[in-house]
């Protein structure tokens, strides 16, 4: 069975330092991964997605991840936080198999001055 | 943009109502979705549909059922609301799998307090 893991349910860092959230899963077929954000009260936005190609992905507000499948992690990095960042993380997985994505419990982000 | 629309953000109803929660998409998605989330627990997948008049159970589909007489419109029905229903709900929809994989779009969510 396919299955997401997030490390750390709470991650906190300074305005300007690397963020950096853990994300590990196990599939048996090549997956594709995704990094979802969610600010208080609204839903998940689309940050990055991996299919296929390009290990390293880019996404948006200056995210990126990339794809280890030696180590089966994706994890999310952005050089420098700002406040703005401060949200839940949500990373997820989908084999190709059905429609049906498979999401960590997610990773909520602290940003401090 | 592709909007998902879930028709209410805060709900508060009474053990053994009930419930409908609405999601409307505007893109023509042949899929659609029904999360809860709840804090430590993540997102679990309630019901999906991947066409009209279809559904399939997801992990947590007990005390729920759905409905999706149109492609646009997507409802999850909670027959008689219990205080452990109480949580968030997430609607999303996406392509039919095999094309564009850009993952999911999400509507707002729907905050259900059953007291």
């Amino acid at each position: 069975a396919q299955s997401v893991t997030q490390l750390g349910s709470h991650v906190s860092v300074s305005e300007g330092a690397l963020v950096l959230l853990r994300c590990n899963y196990s599939s048996s077929v090549p997956p594709y991964l995704f990094w979802y954000v969610q600010y208080p009260n609204q839903g998940l936005q689309l940050l990055l997605k991996y299919t296929t190609g390009a290990t390293l992905v880019k996404g948006i507000n200056g995210f990126e991840a990339e794809f280890k499948k030696s180590e089966t992690s994706f994890h999310l990095t952005k050089p420098s936080a700002h406040m703005s960042d401060a949200a839940e993380y949500f990373c997820a997985l989908n084999t190709g198999t059905a429609s049906k994505l498979t999401f960590g419990t997610g990773t909520r982000l602290q940003v401090t001055l | 943009d592709v909007k998902v629309t879930q028709s209410s953000r805060y709900l508060v109803k009474r053990t053994g109502e009930k419930v409908f929660l609405e999601c409307v998409q505007d893109m023509d998605h042949e899929n659609m979705f029904w999360y809860r989330q709840d804090p430590g627990l993540g997102l679990r997948l309630i019901y999906f549909s991947y066409d009209v008049k279809m559904k399939e159970k997801g992990d947590i589909p007990e005390g729920y059922s759905v409905s999706r007489e149109k492609k646009e419109r997507f409802s999850l029905i909670l027959e008689s609301a219990s205080t452990n229903q109480t949580s968030m709900y997430l609607c999303a929809s996406s392509l039919l799998w095999g094309y564009e994989n850009y993952g999911y779009t999400f509507g707002s969510g729907t905050r259900l307090t059953v007291v």
